[in-house]
């Protein structure tokens, strides 16, 4: 079945750092790939999304592509802040055929020191 | 504030007992659908409906049962409760029956079974 594997973490990095969140996906077909991010006592937000091969996804400075090539849609943000510490949740979905719900990965907590 | 409201914000209840979890979508939103977090088993896709009709199922336990009504709002049912069932339970909504639409998540229902 379909899978989406990314690294658990935690991940901690100093304020202004690069960050990398590694997420690669097993699917049939052609998924809709998704960044969802969950802060503490909360539910979870759309951070970003491309619905196909090369498209890249981009909001409040994350950025992602879509690589159909390497079954991968990786998170990145050049300088990351105290406040983007939260977990990071990677799902795909299918845009065709019948509606589904999403397939996330298990999370990536991330910790942001100042 | 999503716009999507769960209630309660907090569920404590025995083994063997019936609860219902309310959430009411995003307004103009026709989809429901519903998720399971624990920690065990991550985010779980459980049951999905859209004006009304069931529309996909994902891994609900036959214990467990949902339903939309007339004006939108759904209920998630959960009987002879087990100890495993404690998780956190979010709804989603969305304007359509895709979820490549993109999903607004509710703050959950955190449910304990003691």
């Amino acid at each position: 079945g379909d899978s989406v594997t990314q690294m658990e973490g935690p991940v901690t990095l100093s304020e202004e750092a690069f960050l990398t969140i590694n997420c690669t996906y097993t699917a049939t077909g052609y998924p809709s790939l998704f960044w969802y991010v969950q802060y503490p006592g909360e539910g979870l937000q759309l951070l970003l999304k491309a619905t196909k091969a090369d498209d890249k996804g981009s909001n409040k400075g994350f950025e992602a592509t879509y690589r159909k090539e390497t079954t991968s849609f990786h998170l990145e943000k050049g300088s990351v802040q105290v406040s983007d510490s939260a977990v990071y949740f990677c799902a795909l979905s299918y845009s065709g055929g019948g509606a589904d719900g999403l397939t996330f990965g298990k999370g990536t907590h991330l910790i942001i020191q100042p | 504030d999503s716009g999507v409201t769960q209630t309660p914000k907090h569920l404590i209840t025995a083994t063997g007992q019936r609860v219902t979890l309310r959430c009411s979508p995003r307004s103009g939103d026709l989809s429901v659908y519903w998720y399971q977090q624990s920690l065990d088993q991550g985010l779980q896709f459980l049951i999905q409906y859209y004006n009304g009709e069931e529309r996909a199922k994902g891994n609900i336990l036959e214990r467990f049962s949902a339903q939309q009504f007339p004006d939108l709002h759904s209920e998630l049912n959960l009987s002879s409760l087990e100890l495993g069932d404690s998780a956190l339970y979010f709804c989603a909504s969305s304007p359509g029956d895709r979820v490549s639409y993109g999903y607004t998540f509710g703050s959950g229902t955190r449910l304990t079974v003691v």
